[in-house]
């Protein structure tokens, strides 16, 4: 069965510093992964995805099939990433399985 | 481009009766909308995928007697709780996905079974 961990329910860091989001997944077959994110009092709102390979805000999100993982990262943390992060999985893109969440907070 | 809205926003019942969630794509035409349930503090939890003109396809462990959907249109997509009881007080999250890979969120339904 196909499960997304996020090991991190808070991760806090100051303005400038390096954040990693981790996500590990397991999954048998050759899964799409994508990270959502959600800002205060706002809706869910798609990040990035695996399959585009892009950065979008400073963030990147590498998939290491080895060890299973797509975790999030950007090398200088702003106070407008404090948000919530999803990590999914998509087995084919007719179902969507979340992660529990890490929320980022970025002190200045 | 690409909004969702969910009607009502949150609503409050008492156990027993039915409720009705609309979801619809403002700007897009939705061949596909996904519903998830949503603990306080816990991920998203996908219920069923909803496909234009044919049957939901419910997640294992989803009651589809109890969570009804209809996908009438291209553009709407309902899901009603019937005889809604307290454990079934929860927030409910519509999305849409307008081509392959992109799905579009609703705000979400805040629903409170008394």
């Amino acid at each position: 069965a196909q499960r997304v961990t996020q090991p991190e329910k808070l991760l806090s860091v100051f303005k400038g510093a390096p954040v990693e989001l981790k996500c590990n997944y397991s999954y048998s077959g050759s899964p799409e992964l994508f990270w959502y994110v959600q800002y205060s009092r706002q809706r869910l709102q798609l990040l990035l995805r695996h399959i585009s390979r892009e950065s979008i805000k400073g963030f990147t999100a590498d998939l290491n099939k080895g060890e299973t993982s797509f975790h999030l990262k950007k090398p200088f943390a702003q106070e407008e990433d404090s948000a919530m992060y999803y990590c999914a999985l998509s087995p084919d893109f007719n179902k969507f399985y979340f992660g529990s969440g890490t929320k980022l907070n970025v002190k200045p | 481009g690409a909004v969702v809205s969910q009607h009502p926003s949150w609503v409050i019942c008492k156990s027993g009766t039915s409720v009705k969630i609309e979801c619809r794509s403002l700007d897009f035409q939705a061949t596909t909308m996904f519903w998830y349930r949503q603990f306080p503090k816990q991920s998203l939890m996908l219920m069923a995928t909803s496909n234009e003109g044919s049957k939901a396809t419910y997640e294992q462990g989803v009651e589809k007697d109890k969570f009804l959907i209809n996908h009438a249109s291209l553009t709407l997509s309902t899901l009603t709780v019937t005889s809604a009881h307290p454990e079934d007080s929860s927030f409910y999250i519509c999305s849409a996905r307008k081509n392959t890979d992109t799905q579009y969120f609703g705000p979400g339904t805040r629903l409170t079974v008394l």
